[in-house]
């Protein structure tokens, strides 16, 4: 069984530039997470989707991230425009218990993102 | 302060060592305690849940203690391929995962 996959592995954009990164959950897993890990600092949660609708946004750090999940299915994450302290590894999980605390989130490996 | 505090690392130990992670938790109302392995450049990965009787998955034993909002972790006989970052997670309602900055553990032959 396939699990989280993230798209792009890397992106390199500069400042003021888009862009987007994808998240395709493992099949059947109706949450979705987004988290991100800047340099020094701790994985920190930005959204959770429950199938198509945000559960929790509350970790979104402003109005130039974007999140979707249209379908409930793979999940978009767009940054625009992109500053430098966006800089970072971002994570995508899933898991399969609806609204579950205990359940085990699969993690994706990650796209790191660098703004120049 | 933070959410979730860890020891801060690097913790180097010789292999068949014991080694003991501490982390403590700001969020009285936190309902579901873990322990995350993450190895360099890769995605963090469930090592084990964490349940106030304490609980043991061959060398790792995890104990929870909600009265002082502590969680620990124990590592016996300490091999080369525990080498990584280990982080301390506190899920609250609705599956939140919030992170320690994780330490971390280099294990020498």
């Amino acid at each position: 069984e396939a699990g989280v996959t993230q798209f792009p592995s890397h992106s390199v954009i500069e400042k003021g530039q888009t862009v987007t990164l994808r998240c395709d959950p493992i099949s059947g897993h109706d949450n979705l997470y987004w988290y991100r890990r800047v340099m020094g600092k701790e994985i920190k949660f930005l959204l959770h989707f429950v199938k198509e609708s945000k559960q929790d946004e509350s970790g979104m750090p402003n109005n130039r991230f974007l999140a979707e999940r249209t379908g409930g299915t793979y999940s978009t994450l767009k940054v625009q425009p992109a500053e430098l302290e966006d800089s970072g590894v971002y994570f995508c999980a899933s898991s399969q218990d609806l609204g579950a605390s205990g359940a085990e989130l699969f993690f994706g490996s990650g796209t790191q993102l660098s703004v120049l | 302060r933070k959410e979730v505090e860890q020891d801060p690392g690097p913790f180097n130990v010789p292999e068949g060592a014991t080694v003991a992670f501490n982390c403590t938790y700001s969020n009285s109302a936190s309902q579901s305690f873990f322990w995350y392995r993450q190895d360099c450049r890769k995605e963090p990965k469930l090592l084990m849940s964490v349940y106030s009787s304490g609980n043991e998955d061959g060398r790792f034993t995890a104990q929870l203690n909600r009265a002082s909002q502590y969680i620990s972790l124990l590592i016996r006989d300490s091999k080369l391929s525990d080498s990584a970052t280990y982080l301390c997670v506190v899920a609250e309602a609705g599956g939140k995962l919030i992170f320690g900055q994780g330490t971390e553990l280099s294990v020498k032959p």
